[in-house]
This record gives structure tokens, C-alpha cells and sequence, in this order.
């Protein structure tokens, strides 16, 4: 059963820093991978979809990087601003199958 | 295009009562998905659909829990009778698996908070 964590739960940084939020997946065998971003009381915005056969995918400030092999995904968000915060939450789906299974998310919170 | 559009955005509602929430995925999406977020369990896939039909329903919690995908533009999850512990925010999510390159990218609705007393 695949089993998605996601580390730190939350984490505070100074405005304008570069950051990086960690996932981890049980079972390699992945068909792609997705970061959400959740803003409270909000749904879910899907930021970066990284397929399995790819390394990393790049929008604007964000950069996602897959290692299938080692089961991890990075998050890097660079120059951070306090629009950022928000919970980050990373999931998985596999091969042959839709479901997304997801991680418990970072609540990350940028300090103007 | 509009997005997932998801009603009503809020419930409250006494135990025993019966529950409807519904969705409407976005056009040209073949598969719809329903999820339940809560703080202790996360997000949690209750049962989506392929082309209106049923593909995977082994996350919904009980028989007091159904779904019905009646056709393409519309879907409905209903909880009868309800209880205290259903109150979750339940999400209704769609995708496009195109051709043999696609890759299923899910775009969520807002989601409905529902409350059961």
C-alpha cells in the first residue's frame, strides 16, 4: 500500500529566503506525481505535475524534482513571498490506476 | 472554463438526516473523482468514475455512503443517514486521460464543509 509523507508538517521562514519541502513515497512503481497548493478553507490548486519518466518540472518560482529510484519529490520555492503561505500538500498516483494517494502536508508560512 | 463547481459550499445538519452534495466536473473530463479531507485523516479518495461508470469505490466508509455519476456533467455523493463524524470537507475532483500520453492531471472543486450536528 503506497503511504505518502511529507516533512516538516509546518515551517516559518523569513520573506524573499529560498526554500525546500520534502516528500517521500513508499512505492516507486509511480505513474506521476502532483503538488497542490491548499489555501485555508480553500480547495486544492495543482501547481506542478512531474511524470515518472521525468526529473523535475519548472513554473515561474517553483521547481518539483522526482527520484523515483530513492522514492523522494523536492519542492524549491525560490525568493519567497508571503503570498507563498499556504499548506503544500504532494501526491502520487500509480501505474495503471488514477487515485491520488496524498501526503498529511506542509503548512508554510512566510513572515512579511 | 469554470472549473469544478461543487454545491453547496456549506452544510449543516442534524444527525439522521440525509445528505446530498453535488458536482459538476469540468466539460471534456472523463474521470471525477470524490475526496474527504479531515484533520486526522488527510485527504482520503472515497470512489471515482470512468465515463460515468464506477471504477474504485473501496474508500467509502460505509453503506450509508453512495454515488451516483448520472452523466457526464454531473455527479452527486449522498450520506443517508448521517452522523457527527461525516463532518469532513468533501471535494470533487476531475481529469482528462486523453490519449496514450496524458497524464491525468486533477483540478479540484472548492470543496463542501459539511457539518453534522
Amino acid at each position: 500500500k503506497q503511504e505518502v509523507t511529507q516533512i516538516p508538517a509546518a515551517l516559518s521562514v523569513p520573506e524573499g529566503e529560498n526554500l525546500v519541502l520534502n516528500c517521500s513515497f513508499t512505492d516507486s512503481a509511480i505513474y506521476n506525481l502532483q503538488w497542490f497548493r491548499q489555501d485555508p478553507g480553500k480547495g486544492l490548486t495543482s501547481l506542478l505535475l512531474i511524470q515518472s519518466s521525468q526529473r523535475e518540472q519548472t513554473s515561474g518560482r517553483l521547481n518539483a524534482s522526482l527520484d523515483k529510484s530513492s522514492g523522494r519529490s523536492t519542492l524549491y520555492i525560490a525568493a519567497s513571498q508571503p503570498g507563498d503561505s499556504a499548506t503544500y500538500l504532494c501526491a502520487v498516483s500509480g501505474q495503471g490506476a488514477q487515485k491520488l494517494v496524498f501526503g498529511q502536508g506542509t503548512r508554510l508560512t512566510i513572515n512579511p | 472554463d469554470a472549473g469544478v463547481i461543487q454545491s453547496p459550499r456549506h452544510e449543516v445538519t442534524e444527525m439522521g438526516q440525509e445528505v446530498t452534495l453535488r458536482c459538476k466536473p469540468i466539460s471534456g473530463h472523463d474521470y471525477l473523482f470524490w475526496y474527504r479531507q479531515t484533520m486526522m485523516r488527510g485527504l482520503e479518495l472515497l470512489i471515482y468514475f470512468n465515463n460515468n461508470v464506477p471504477i474504485d469505490d473501496s474508500g467509502m466508509p460505509e453503506d450509508r455512503f453512495s454515488a451516483k455519476m448520472p452523466n457526464a456533467s454531473f455527479s452527486t455523493l449522498k450520506i443517508q443517514p448521517s452522523e457527527p463524524r461525516d463532518s469532513a470537507v468533501y471535494f470533487c475532483a476531475s481529469s482528462f486521460s486523453g490519449g496514450p500520453f496524458s497524464y491525468n492531471e486533477q483540478f479540484f472543486g472548492p470543496g463542501t464543509r459539511l457539518t453534522v450536528l
